[in-house]
């Protein structure tokens, strides 16, 4: 069965440093993966988006890469703020034709600290 | 900005009522959907709806729930007779494309606490 995974636990960083967390998954082909950023009791928050055929995307300090080969994704924040501090999900969407539904991750939570 | 809005933002009900979730989601938007989390637990994917149909869903969405776009603004998910593992958060989105294309625009969820 398919499989999304994020680091469990949660990563403590300095602020001004750059925050990465993993995503790996198996079992699964997607075309795209997504970075959403959830707060605590709050619905989730589009971040970027990758397609299968890109290797990096970037939005302001923001990066993501996608290895297709690896099945991994990694998200980078750079110049972390405690603003920053959230929990990041990854989601996987699959190809034309095989459906609408994004699969979430469990989330990784982020905490920048002064 | 325009958003995803729902209602209500928390609900309590007893084992075996129904319950009707509310959302708008963003006008031009073409695909609806419903996810739900449970507390500490993955967003899961309940049913995408387009075009006045169901076009997915997922094992959770079973005879107990229903969708409906009943005015062309709102969205609503209905649960028939509620159980106590359907306490989680029930959250609507939107999008203009498919979910793979763009990005999806979520509501700030309804808490469904079921008792």
């Amino acid at each position: 069965s398919q499989k999304i995974e994020q680091n469990s636990e949660a990563l403590n960083i300095q602020e001004g440093k750059t925050a990465t967390l993993t995503c790996n998954y198996t079992n699964y082909s997607p075309a795209y993966l997504q970075w959403y950023r959830q707060d605590p009791g709050r619905g989730p928050v589009f971040l970027l988006l990758i397609r299968e055929n890109e290797k990096e995307k970037r939005k302001e300090r923001l990066k993501v890469t996608f290895d297709t080969t690896l099945k991994q994704s990694l998200f980078h924040i750079t110049a972390s703020q405690p603003a920053d501090s959230a929990t990041y999900l990854c989601a996987l969407a699959p190809r034309a034709g095989g459906g609408n539904k994004l699969t979430f991750g469990t989330g990784t939570q982020l905490k920048v600290e002064l | 900005e325009p958003e995803v809005t729902q209602t209500p933002s928390h609900q309590v009900t007893q084992m075996g009522q129904e319950v009707i979730l509310r959302c708008v989601p963003i006008s031009n938007h073409l695909y609806f959907y419903w996810y739900r989390q449970i507390l500490g637990q993955k967003v899961e994917f309940l049913v995408s709806f387009y075009n006045n149909e169901i076009s997915e869903k997922s094992e959770i969405f079973d005879d107990q729930f229903s969708v409906e776009r009943p005015d062309g603004s709102n969205f609503t998910l209905k649960i028939r007779s509620t159980k106590l593992e359907d306490s989680a958060m029930y959250f609507c989105a939107s999008s203009l494309g498919t979910s793979g294309t763009g990005e999806l625009f979520f509501g700030e969820g309804s808490r469904l606490t079921v008792l």
